[in-house]
């Protein structure tokens, strides 16, 4: 089974523009989230989807945003980017009322 | 404010020497509490799923207990081997569906 993708896997914005990443979870798994690292702190949850609803949200600006489709790919938007949206942007996939996350490899973002 | 500690930050550990850290987390509203081996340049990678207190859960070298009453857990590398060096995360969940994780403890194995 393939595993977790993530696309693309660099990306580097200036600051103010926008930006879509894009997350394929593994076949079947239809609970996708997305988490942000950046340097010195810990992977901080950004939102769970689950059937292309919201199911959860982290401590974000209304700048980050979400949406998921029916084949369960999720992508993650940031509007407006900020020097501080630099950060590793990971997706993980589950299946339906398992705990165990699949992670992607991630999408290095960088913004100047 | 749900606050996950893991200690040390940082280890270096001899080849073939077993060692252990550990995760710190609320003791209240506990659902879950989650292992990871986050290797660099790799994606993190699931090593245990624990749910109940007094939980003991084993992957090879690899093992890990649970104290939800007093919100630690410990995870334990016995022999530790090169292929173990690797940032391990802990992660709390929560009956809320919040998901906190750990900042990590970076495990650097010494030939």
């Amino acid at each position: 089974k393939a595993g977790v993708t993530q696309t693309p896997r660099y990306l580097i914005k200036t600051r103010g523009q926008q930006v879509t990443l894009s997350c394929s979870p593994i076949s079947g798994h239809r609970s996708v989230s997305w988490y942000q690292q950046t340097p010195g702190q810990g992977l901080q949850f950004l939102f769970e989807y689950f059937s292309e609803t919201q199911r959860n949200k982290g401590n974000f600006p209304g700048r980050f945003s979400g949406r998921q489709f029916s084949n369960s790919r999720s992508e993650m938007n940031v509007s407006t980017l900020e020097l501080g949206d630099s950060a590793l942007y990971l997706c993980a996939s589950s299946l339906e009322g398992q705990l165990k996350q699949y992670f992607g490899p991630g999408t290095r973002l960088t913004v100047t | 404010i749900l606050n996950v500690e893991q200690s040390p930050q940082s280890l270096h550990v001899q080849e073939g020497d077993s060692t252990n850290f550990t995760c710190s987390f609320p003791s209240s509203n506990f659902y879950a509490l989650h292992w990871y081996r986050w290797e660099t340049a790799k994606s993190p990678e699931a090593l245990f799923v624990m749910t109940l207190n007094g939980d003991e859960k084993k992957k090879g070298r690899i093992s890990a207990t649970l104290n939800t009453k007093e919100g630690y857990s410990y995870l334990y590398i016995k022999g530790s081997q090169p292929e173990d060096s690797a940032t391990y995360l802990c992660a709390f969940g929560n009956r809320d569906d919040k998901i906190i994780f750990g900042k990590g403890t970076r495990l650097h194995i010494l030939p």
